[in-house]
């Protein structure tokens, strides 16, 4: 139980363009969902949390208006990244919180977005 | 807000000696320190948590400890093994709020 799917795994994008990564929870319902950014050879750096049918909190340092997150459903969360650079270049991973409280998140395997 | 850090970055040991990471916390209503393990280019997969009402968690090789007092908790990995070469990452997360803050991660080196 608690799989979390991401789709693409991987994008090759055009500077100025606009990319969407799905997150999903395929067998539970997800309330809150995470999104993360990983640079190579460092730590996940929340950028923001996505409560389902509410606006998206996000970190301090992460424009809301370039990293777009729509939480549509209990199952799905969506991050885009718009007017892509090429720093926006980075492993970008979801996770899920199954139910409210201390548990534990489960992460997708991630999207490797590459701008050029 | 919550600060977590880890030591050391890098840590090579001998296959079949132990590997201890250590890391510490600021926010002392953090009461939940889950450890991850990330190979390379896949996600972080948890390996063992701990909830601060337990001073100490062992599942068979690894083994995990609490300090409330002095805010930090470590990780413990006996009889080291090849497959145990990764990126070991610490987090906290704390009352009323699902975020897990991370430290910025040790990677394990096992040599033969």
């Amino acid at each position: 139980g608690a799989v979390v799917s991401q789709h693409p795994s991987w994008v090759i994008c055009k500077s100025g363009t606009s990319v969407k990564i799905e997150c999903r929870s395929l067998d539970f319902q997800a309330t809150t969902m995470f999104w993360y950014r990983q640079f190579p050879k460092q730590s996940l750096m929340l950028m923001a949390t996505s409560n389902e049918g509410s606006k998206a909190t996000y970190e301090q340092g992460v424009e809301k208006d370039k990293f777009l997150i729509n939480h549509a459903s209990l199952t799905l969360s969506t991050l885009t990244v718009t007017s892509a650079h090429p720093e926006d270049s980075s492993f970008y991973i979801c996770s899920a919180d199954g139910t409210s409280g201390q548990e534990t998140q489960y992460f997708g395997p991630g999207t490797r977005l590459l701008v050029l | 807000g919550e600060n977590v850090e880890q030591h050391p970055s890098t840590l090579s040991v001998q296959e079949g000696d132990s590997a201890v990471i250590k890391c510490t916390y600021s926010d002392s209503a953090s009461n939940y320190f889950p450890w991850y393990k990330q190979e390379l280019g896949k996600r972080p997969q948890l390996i063992i948590d701990i909830r601060s009402n337990v001073g100490e968690k062992k599942d068979q090789r690894i083994a995990v400890t609490l300090n409330k007092t002095a805010k930090h908790f470590s990780l413990h990995i006996t009889e080291t093994q090849p497959e145990d070469s990764a990126v070991y990452f610490c987090a906290a997360s704390w009352v009323g709020d699902d975020k897990i803050i991370f430290g910025k991660g040790t990677r394990l080196h096992i040599l033969p």
